[in-house]
């Protein structure tokens, strides 16, 4: 596999459920995005991971948990959401924080019943 | 605040016409601005930059400051450039990207 992966592709959840997205990219690179991509909205910033440490929590509700064990991985726990979470989340990274070259992956399509 | 404005959310063009892409920003700095494509089935690709200065598949952008405007042009549209092109802005403050609506753009036969 090369480039930005994403698994599942397809995610249906009950509000009650805890679920994870997960995101592996083989690039080398360091920094790791998760983007949530709803109709009629432009992309929007969730979180941002640099060197494994968090840099940008773009006022997500606490339902949304990332987690970064090193570089090459990124995970999006979910719990209790609610149906207007539901979206398309786009993960990406890049060689390094704060540059506006990212590489993306295919997107988790989330619906939350 | 700092914000991406695409005003059209779909542009159709015949085979071999020119388009243009509008986008407009707002921001207080100096501007990093991008284009991104997506074809269909396929994922979100940086297609180009504005200090690049590069053509890429054809498609070149202009930084125009005192418009504040970076407009995505190409003289001779294809059937294959038809896909979903979102301009985008890199917040110097934040380091954050910023995007915009997006535009579909369908290029007909």
């Amino acid at each position: 596999e090369t480039g930005v992966t994403q698994t599942p592709r397809h995610l249906v959840m009950g509000m009650t459920n805890k679920k994870s997205l997960k995101c592996e990219q083989h690039l080398g690179h360091n920094a790791m995005y998760w983007y949530k991509q709803s109709a009629k909205k432009p992309l929007e910033l969730m979180f941002v991971y640099s060197l494994e440490e968090r840099v940008e929590n773009n006022s997500v509700p606490s339902r949304f948990s990332p987690e970064c064990p090193n570089s090459s991985h990124l995970f999006l726990h979910l719990h209790t959401l609610q149906p207007e979470d539901s979206a398309l989340y786009l993960c990406a990274s890049s060689d390094r924080a704060n540059t506006g070259e990212l590489f993306f992956g295919e997107g988790s399509r989330l619906t939350v019943l | 605040a700092q914000r991406v404005t695409q005003p059209e959310k779909l542009l159709s063009v015949f085979k071999g016409a020119p388009v243009e892409l509008k986008c407009n920003y707002s921001y207080s700095g100096s501007p990093e601005l991008f284009w991104y494509v997506q074809y269909s089935r396929q994922r979100l690709q940086l297609l180009l930059r504005h200090i690049s200065r590069e053509s890429i598949k054809g498609f070149t952008a202009d930084l125009n400051k005192g418009e504040t405007s970076f407009h995505l042009k190409k003289p001779f549209a294809q059937e294959e450039d038809s896909a979903m092109y979102y301009c985008a802005l890199i917040s110097g403050n934040t380091g954050k990207l910023i995007f915009g609506q997006g535009t579909t753009l369908q290029v007909k036969p």
